[in-house]
């Protein structure tokens, strides 16, 4: 059982890139969220998918997109990298909207 | 004023002692609260929640909720060496919203 498997683990862009972190989850949960992670900042949303079908975003949105593919796949999409995107970015699922999260391993993303 | 207060420490206690992780929040409508550990460089693990006032245990863990004070806990009993992460609360509040603290990080020394 994999749990939530994110790809790639580790990322580096140069700035005005793009690229698409992928998230999937087999455990048939209804919701996905995509987190980003900084020093002294804690974990902060950047969007969330509360079932198939929907997207709404979350703390920090601003140069972000989403993708709800189907129940299983949640890609963030970062579509010109700045160096502020630096980030640890974790994707997340749980059974409903205030149950536990279950977490991916992270993709550590460096933009110069 | 943050959705979700911790001490950042560190917090250093001997190994068998009780460690002791507090937070606090601010909306009093709050409704459920958990627990997450996270080793250096992992990913958060969730490891208790409470959604009602007074004790939870699990093992060696027990998490405790005072809605009146806004005030939850998590308390480590016979700390051990591997106990040793950043432990981030994380509430839902009364307009569904989910929110992390910042984390506390605890060294367990042998």
């Amino acid at each position: 059982n994999a749990g939530v498997t994110q790809t790639p683990k580790f990322q580096v862009l140069k700035t005005g890139q793009s690229m698409t972190l992928q998230c999937a989850q087999d455990m048939n949960h209804n919701s996905m969220y995509w987190y980003r992670q900084d020093p002294g900042m804690g974990l902060r949303l950047i969007y969330y998918s509360a079932s198939e079908g929907t997207t709404d975003k979350g703390e920090v949105p601003n140069g972000y997109n989403v993708s709800r593919l189907n129940k299983r796949e949640f890609s963030l999409r970062l579509e010109s990298a700045a160096p502020s995107q630096t980030s640890v970015y974790f994707c997340a699922s749980s059974l409903d909207r205030l149950d536990g999260y279950t977490f991916g391993s992270g993709t550590r993303l460096t933009v110069v | 004023q943050k959705e979700v207060e911790q001490n950042s420490g560190p917090l250093s206690v001997p190994e068998g002692a009780i460690a002791s992780l507090n937070c606090t929040y601010s909306d009093r409508g709050s409704q459920s609260f958990f627990w997450y550990r996270q080793y250096s460089g992992k990913s958060p693990e969730l490891i208790m929640f409470i959604y009602s006032n007074g004790d939870k245990e699990d093992g060696r863990f027990t998490a405790q909720l005072n809605k009146a004070s806004q005030y939850v806990s998590l308390l480590i009993r016979d700390s051990q060496p591997s106990d040793s992460a950043t432990y981030l609360c994380a509430v839902t509040n009364t307009g569904n919203q989910f929110y992390f603290g910042t984390g506390t990080s605890l060294t367990v020394i042998p």
